[in-house]
C-alpha cells in the first residue's frame, strides 16, 4: 500500500513537495505520474529520481527510507494536476498506485 | 508517432463480457512488458494486470483475478483485455501502458529496468450497468 496526502497547495514560484509512503519503498523503485483533468497520465519521474526526456527540470524525485517525495521547484499554474506514485510489491509482480495528490497552484 | 490506442469500451450489463484492444505503433512492441490500468469515475488509478513480452508471465490484481484475462499478439502489435462476469464496480476508463525498456551499451542488451510504465494510451470507457 502507498499513502499520499489528498491535496497540496502552493503559490506560484514556491516549491511543492508531495510525499508517498510505503513499506516496500526501500526495496522497490517508485514512479511518479502527472494527470491533468480529462487527460491520460504522464510519467514525470522514474526509478525514484530519474527524469524522462521532455519533463521540465523543476520536477525531481527522492527517497528516504519508506518515503518517496516528488518535488516541484518554482511551481507554475500549469503544474496543477493530480500526481500519483506507483511501485511494485516485494516480489515485483503486483503493482499499486498511491491514492493520488491534487496539487493546487494559486 | 509513438502511441497506444485503446478500443472496445462501451456499455455492458452486469455479468456480461467485453474485450478491450490496444494498438501500439511507433516502437518495437514485442520488446516491452505491457500493462492495463483503470480509473473509476472521479477516483484514482488502479493497476489491473500486466504481461511479459512473450506471454510467459501474467499478473493480475486481486479485484479482477479469475474474471479478466490479459493477452497480446506481437505480430499485430496489439494488447488485449478479455473481461467477463463484469460488475458495476468495474466501470472505469481503461488505459493500456507500455513498460519501460532501456539499452545497456556495455552488454549490448535491452533490459526492463524497474518495471514501471512510461507511455499511456488515451483510454477507453467501460460502463457496467443494467
Amino acid at each position: 500500500e502507498l499513502t499520499q496526502p489528498p491535496s497540496v497547495s502552493v503559490s506560484p514560484g514556491q516549491t511543492a513537495r508531495i510525499p508517498c509512503s510505503g513499506d516496500v519503498l526501500p526495496k522497490r523503485y517508485v514512479y511518479w505520474y502527472q494527470q491533468k483533468s480529462g487527460q491520460a497520465p504522464v510519467l514525470v519521474i522514474y526509478e525514484d529520481s530519474k527524469q524522462p526526456s521532455g519533463i521540465p527540470e523543476r520536477f525531481s524525485g527522492s527517497t528516504s527510507g519508506t518515503v518517496a517525495t516528488l518535488t516541484i521547484s518554482r511551481a507554475q499554474v500549469e503544474d496543477e494536476a493530480d500526481y500519483y506514485c506507483y511501485s511494485a510489491d516485494s516480489n515485483g509482480n503486483h503493482w499499486v498506485f498511491g491514492g493520488g495528490t491534487k496539487l493546487t497552484v494559486l | 508517432e509513438v502511441q497506444l490506442v485503446e478500443s472496445g469500451g462501451g456499455l455492458v450489463q452486469p455479468g456480461g463480457s467485453l474485450r478491450l484492444s490496444c494498438a501500439a505503433s511507433g516502437f518495437t512492441f514485442p520488446r516491452h512488458w505491457m500493462t492495463w490500468v483503470r480509473q473509476a469515475p472521479g477516483k484514482g488509478l488502479e493497476w489491473v494486470a500486466n504481461i511479459k513480452e512473450d506471454e510467459s508471465e501474467k499478473y493480475y490484481a486481486d479485484s479482477v483475478r479469475g474474471r479478466f484475462t490479459i493477452s497480446r499478439d506481437n505480430a499485430k502489435n496489439s494488447l488485449y483485455l478479455q473481461m467477463s462476469s463484469l460488475r458495476a464496480e468495474d466501470t472505469a476508463v481503461y488505459y493500456c501502458a507500455r513498460g519501460t525498456l532501456f539499452w545497456d551499451s556495455r552488454s549490448g542488451k535491452w533490459y526492463r529496468g524497474g518495471g514501471g510504465v512510461d507511455l499511456w494510451g488515451q483510454g477507453t470507457l467501460v460502463s457496467v450497468s443494467s
